[in-house]
């Protein structure tokens, strides 16, 4: 079993929809869990942490937890085109080492 | 606030051949290094994070080294290139447990 994974994709959604992205980690100790955006030959840029079961608003993302399911997922409203990237979920484990998910493409369309 | 640089941006290297890569940070003080590498369409696999200036920890062993001889300069090798080498080589970070990542190095080995 893949440390944290993520539906690779790709995920499609008509400009203005919400787009949901799902994570799921395998290390019940997690306590920390970061959501990451790459556009294609660029770098990871972080989005948002969460630290705390519930959810997470900044702007037009919110990231939910639940760690009882260990599970993380990040919702986009109002989805543009401009969003169209790579998700990475990364997940701090026992060891204090951030593991990352394979990313889930998604693609906004107009 | 702080800024990291990689360089280069892109190099093409014959199989065989040495590597340098380099990345330095910039208005920090005693950050944790990262190097990562994503080949195409693939997650992140942590290489190597340090803590401080000689402490390097592998996580993958291979034939790619690691060396931080400044508090904020982080330098990836190696003696002789493989074609699996090839990807883009990302260093990151981190004070307190968030990684920021830097523009990346794309290397291609032929």
């Amino acid at each position: 079993q893949k440390e944290v994974e993520q539906n690779s994709g790709p995920l499609s959604v008509p400009e203005g929809a919400i787009a949901s992205l799902n994570c799921t980690y395998s290390d019940r100790v997690s306590q920390s869990f970061f959501w990451y955006r790459q556009y294609s030959g660029k770098s990871p840029e972080l989005i948002m942490s969460i630290y705390s079961n519930g959810d997470k608003e900044d702007g037009r993302f919110t990231a939910q937890l639940n760690k009882a399911s260990q599970y993380v997922s990040l919702l986009i409203r109002d989805s543009q085109p401009s969003d169209s990237a790579t998700y990475l979920c990364a997940v701090i484990g026992n060891n204090n080492d951030m593991r990352f998910g394979a990313g889930t493409r998604l693609t906004v369309k107009p | 606030s702080q800024t990291i640089h990689q360089w280069p941006a892109t190099l093409v290297q014959p199989v065989g051949s040495p590597l340098s890569l380099e990345c330095t940070v910039e208005g920090t003080s005693n950050p944790n290094l990262y190097w990562y590498r994503q080949a195409a369409g693939r997650g992140l696999q942590l290489l190597f994070y340090s803590v401080g200036i000689g402490q390097i920890s592998s996580e993958v062993p291979q034939n790619l080294s690691a060396s931080r001889p400044q508090d904020r300069q982080f330098i990836l090798s190696s003696k002789k290139l493989l074609l699996s080498d090839s990807g883009f080589y990302l260093c990151a970070w981190s004070v307190m447990e968030t990684q920021y990542f830097g523009p990346g190095t794309r290397l291609l080995v032929l």
